[in-house]
């Protein structure tokens, strides 16, 4: 079965540090990953996606993201975190395929806690 | 811009009554997606469309009905609600292509006692 996965399900980050938020999939083929940020009370935000070349791909509000084929990884990254990263973090992948028909798939969330 | 508007953003309902929650996008995306969300189970695919005319079920369809008859307007019917059914629903939409993303509208929280 294709799944995401989010392993941890909040990250406690103090402000300026560098934070990590990690995501795992498995899914046939290479998939298209994409990660989303939702606000309390709000919608799903899009950060960034990977379609394909460069590993690292810059997104929104300075964060980051490492794709890794190998270890089937796709962890969010900021150099230096904010208390306003505060947020809900989704993980989301869309796999190739003649079936496939744009779903995504996504992982349970992580909340990430930057404290000042 | 408006992008994915979803009407009504909160609801309480009793067990056994008929709703339909709105969702219209003005982007002119072809696909369409109806997601809820449960704590700690991120978001489950209900239903969804590729094109006015054509819908088909997601990961959880029961309980749910969705029709669509325009590019814009993608209606999610919950009929007999049960308990089970008290969620966050999100619609978004997406141009089409894999590698597009999907844009969300603000959700409608759905309570049923």
């Amino acid at each position: 079965a294709q799944s995401v996965a989010q392993p941890e399900d909040q990250v406690n980050v103090a402000e300026g540090n560098p934070l990590t938020v990690k995501c795992t999939y498995s899914v046939s083929g290479n998939p298209y990953l994409f990660w989303y940020v939702q606000y309390p009370n709000r919608g799903l935000q899009f950060l960034l996606k990977y379609i394909t070349g460069d590993n690292l791909v810059k997104g929104s509000y300075g964060f980051e993201a490492e794709f890794n084929k190998s270890q089937t990884s796709f962890h969010l990254k900021k150099p230096s975190a904010l208390v306003s990263d505060s947020a809900l973090y989704f993980c989301a992948v869309r796999p190739h395929g003649s079936s496939n028909t744009g779903k995504l798939i996504f992982g349970q969330g992580t909340t990430l806690q930057v404290k000042p | 811009n408006a992008g994915v508007t979803q009407t009504p953003k909160f609801r309480i309902l009793k067990i056994g009554q008929s709703m339909t929650l709105q969702c219209t996008q003005d982007m002119n995306h072809n696909y369409m997606y109806w997601y809820r969300q449960d704590p700690g189970m991120g978001l489950k695919l209900i239903y969804y469309s590729v094109g006015a005319g054509i819908t088909d079920k997601g990961e959880v369809p029961n309980g749910y009905n969705v029709s669509r008859s325009t590019t814009e307007d993608f209606p999610l019917r919950l009929e007999l609600a049960a308990p089970s059914q008290t969620s966050v629903y999100f619609c978004a939409s997406s141009y089409g292509g894999l590698n597009t993303e999907a844009f969300f509208g603000q959700g409608t929280r759905l309570t049923v006692v």
